[in-house]
């Protein structure tokens, strides 16, 4: 079956520090993978989407980044956290437009 | 571009009350619909989905949702509501090919009174 890790499971990390979130999915192959973010009280934001190794799309312009080094691999960096990077994060991956989405147990990041 | 409206970010009923959380979408052509449940610091769980045929599906938990093409929605209904379906809710919509991603309402809180 397959199953999806993502870690850890919170975080907190000071202003101007880096970040590196990691996703892993198992018992797939070529899957698509996203990373979502969900500030407090309000839904859910579409950061990145991959569908495939070194493919990456961007939906929205920020200090985040997205690698994805491996098939099952997805990874959420920054160079220099902000306050508001603050959120709950949540990494996500499905294998067609048929199907809905499994997602990790997420990541809680507190920037302070 | 697709967009889905949940109508009401706070729903309270009854225990043992109906549920009904209403989602609207925005779509050229006959989307794929989805309700996801999200508990407390946890990540999402798919409840149901509709892609195509039967236009009443059911899900986990009791609960089911009707596709309506004409009305545009995907409403969400659970007969008796109980204590643990206090949860936030997510109606989603993405087009029936390719890749593009899933597009989220912003979610419905269901408190459920004892």
């Amino acid at each position: 079956s397959q199953t999806i890790h993502q870690w850890p499971a919170t975080l907190v990390q000071p202003v101007g520090s880096p970040l590196s979130l990691e996703c892993t999915v198992e018992g797939t192959s070529n899957p698509n993978l996203y990373w979502y973010r969900q500030a407090a009280g309000r839904g859910l934001q579409l950061l990145f989407y991959s569908v495939g190794i070194g493919q990456i799309s961007s939906e929205v312009p920020q200090n985040l980044s997205a690698s994805r080094p491996q098939d099952r691999q997805f990874i959420l960096s920054s160079k220099k956290l902000l306050l508001s990077d603050s959120g709950f994060y949540l990494c996500a991956w499905s294998s067609g437009s048929n199907y809905g989405y499994t997602f990790g147990s997420g990541t809680r990041l507190t920037v302070v | 571009a697709q967009s889905v409206t949940q109508l009401g970010s706070h729903v309270s009923v009854s225990e043992g009350a109906l549920v009904l959380l209403r989602c609207n979408y925005s779509s050229s052509v006959p989307p794929y619909l989805f309700w996801y449940v999200q508990y407390p610091n946890q990540g999402l769980q798919l409840l149901l989905k509709y892609t195509t045929g039967a236009t009443l599906v059911k899900g986990i938990n009791g609960f089911e949702a009707e596709f309506k093409k004409s009305e545009t929605s995907f409403h969400l209904t659970k007969p008796s509501a109980h204590m643990s379906d206090a949860a936030e809710y997510f109606c989603a919509v993405r087009p029936p090919a390719g890749n593009t991603p899933l597009v989220f309402g912003k979610g419905t809180r269901l408190s459920v009174i004892a």
